[in-house]
């Protein structure tokens, strides 16, 4: 089965700066790649999706890029602010396969956005 | 439209007792899915659901029974509860032929003493 790695686990940062957060996955037939932010005492929610026959998606300040090769996909956080900080938890799924739409999800990051 | 809605918000049982936990969604979505969160585990999979009568096993069992006799809800029981099962438990639900997206409820607080 799929098996995705997510680092680092912890992330602080400087408000005004930037965050990366990488995932790697390990079956080459995943094709879609979701991201998702959990504000504490909150449910996880999408901000960004991509589809492995993208390589790059931007929704104003994040960013996902995702290389097919080398199995890694990344999430960019621009001009981070403090309403940032959260859990982010990466995800990989073959979808439209026989996965019954189970995403196999990342350990999940903490992002702390200092002010 | 009132999305996954899960019930109750918070629970706590004593080492033995029993108790269900209610997801709804009103998406009309073919798959749905139980998870549960510990600190610095993530999100494991429980059991899912593929549609009306069938359920399967997922990551972490055990413990665990569940049940969708309709589309919309999909319930999660534990038939004698476990400190080790004290954690948060998110529902979420998707589309048979969707991107792959999941909804997820607002989750339920359990704590087993």
């Amino acid at each position: 089965g799929e098996n995705v790695e997510q680092h680092p686990s912890t992330l602080s940062v400087q408000e005004g700066d930037s965050a990366v957060i990488k995932c790697t996955y390990s079956d080459s037939a995943s094709n879609y790649f979701p991201w998702y932010k959990q504000e504490l005492g909150k449910r996880p929610q999408l901000i960004i999706d991509i589809r492995s026959n993208v390589g790059e998606k931007k929704d104003q300040r994040i960013a996902v890029t995702l290389n097919k090769t080398a199995k890694h996909f990344s999430l960019h956080i621009t001009e981070t602010q403090p309403e940032d900080s959260a859990v982010y938890f990466c995800a990989a799924i073959n979808a439209g396969g026989t996965s019954y739409g189970k995403l196999t999800f990342g350990q999940g990051t903490i992002l702390t956005v200092h002010p | 439209n009132a999305g996954v809605t899960q019930t109750p918000k918070f629970r706590v049982l004593k080492t033995g007792q029993s108790m269900t936990l209610l997801c709804a969604q009103d998406m009309n979505h073919e798959y749905m899915y139980w998870y549960r969160q510990d600190p610095g585990m993530g999100l494991r999979l429980i059991h899912y659901s593929v549609g009306e009568g069938t359920t399967a096993k997922g990551e972490v069992p055990d413990g665990y029974n569940v049940s969708r006799l309709k589309k919309q809800n999909f319930l999660l029981g534990l038939e004698s509860a476990a400190p080790s099962q004290t954690s948060v438990y998110f529902c979420a639900s998707s589309y048979k032929r969707g991107s792959g997206e999941q909804y997820f409820g607002p989750g339920t607080r359990l704590t087993v003493t």
